[in-house]
Parts: C-alpha cells; structure tokens; sequence
C-alpha cells in the first residue's frame, strides 16, 4: 500500500510568489491533515479536511492560506503571496478514522527568500 | 493553555544501555496520546497511539505507557538504528483530529 505522497519535496521562491503544495493521502483515508514545522519549533497544525470538507481550520496563520481538497481526494495548500516567516517543512498526514492514527508524508521543504 | 513537553530534549546512550523519555500533557481533555519517529529529513512514522490511563503498547524494543498526567516511551537494549526524534502528540477530544506535538525527544545511541 503506497503511503502519504507529498510534492514538491522542495520549493524555493522569492517573497511575494505564489505557491502550491499537493498532498496524496492513503487511499481510502477520508480525512487529511496539514501540518507545518518552523525553524526550532514544534510541529503545528493547519487543518483537516473530512473528505473534501474543512472540519478544523483553526491553524490556518491567515488568509494567505488557502487548502482545497476537491472530490475528497488529494489537495493543495497555497500560499498567495508568500512571506519569509512561512519557511518550514509542510507535512500532510491522512488517517482512517479521525481518532485513528495519522500517517505523514516526507514534507515539502519551503523555503521564502 | 493545552501543553505538551518532552523531556530531556536530547539523549545519549550506549548500545544496549536502557532508558525512557517523558512525555508530559496539561490538556482539556485528551482523546489519544500518540508517539511518532522522525529521521533526519524525512515524515514522522507513526509507533503507537495510547487511549487511557494504565494502556501499555510494545514494539520490538520499545514500550509505551500512560498516566493521567504523562506518557514514558521505554527503550531496553537500544541499538544504533533507534537513534532518531521521538514524538509525542496529544490528539483532544473535542472532535477535531487536530495533533498537538510536544518539541521531540532526539536520541543517539553509539555502538
């Protein structure tokens, strides 16, 4: 069974570009996850996705954020425009159930110059 | 404020040489207390998911337990391939799957 598939496994872009992360969970897990990682911080969570709807946005930092998760399936997590502080390692997890354990993938590695 | 902190932050072993790391929550309610791997540059690799105070998981050589208060990850005669970040997230039980990650335990064991 293919596990929790991330891409690009790294961006570079300057201050103010767009950019667009995808995440393929593990078929057949309705819930997605995104989570990030700042330098020297703890992971932190953005949102999850029940199929293609949002249940928690909660960590969403602002509206430069944008998740999608069209046709329950894979989704995006956009950042229009980019700021330095959101350098970090993107993860995105999938999971079973919503108390199930939650699979992640490698991370997209972003890094805003 | 719901908390998680792992200690110590960092961790030396000697091959075969036993140890545990802590895992201490201060939550409003708490769902599941979850124990991920982290190697360098890669995803976190789920291990065990701990429901209710008392539950114990093992794996090979690691065993997880559970308290009201805090959670300690066993490791009896570690080798050179357990070095790694070790995890701890709480999971509330609010409705959200939302995990709360403490900063990680990161362990080196040398032969």
């Amino acid at each position: 069974e293919a596990g929790v598939t991330q891409f690009p496994s790294h961006s570079v872009i300057e201050k103010g570009q767009t950019v667009t992360l995808r995440c393929d969970p593990i078929s057949g897990h309705d819930n997605l996850y995104w989570y990030r990682r700042v330098m020297g911080k703890e992971i932190k969570f953005l949102l999850h996705f029940v199929k293609e709807s949002k249940q928690d946005e909660s960590g969403m930092p602002n509206n430069r954020f944008l998740a999608e998760r069209t046709g329950g399936t894979y989704s995006t997590l956009k950042v229009q425009p980019a700021e330095l502080e959101d350098s970090g390692v993107y993860f995105c997890a999938s999971s079973q159930t919503v108390q199930g354990a939650q699979y992640f993938g490698p991370g997209t590695r972003l890094l805003v110059l | 404020e719901d908390q998680v902190t792992q200690s110590p932050e960092a961790l030396r072993l000697q091959e075969g040489e036993s140890s545990s790391l802590n895992c201490s929550y201060t939550v409003s309610g708490l769902r599941g207390l979850f124990w991920y791997r982290q190697d360098p540059g890669k995803g976190p690799e789920f291990l065990f998911t701990l429901y209710s105070a008392g539950e114990e998981k093992e794996k090979e050589r690691l065993k997880a337990t559970l308290t009201k208060k805090e959670s300690f990850l066993h490791i009896t005669a570690p080798k050179p391939e357990d070095s790694a970040t070790y995890l701890c997230a709480v999971q509330l039980g609010s409705g959200t799957g939302k995990l709360i990650f403490g900063q990680g335990t990161t362990l080196q064991v040398k032969p």
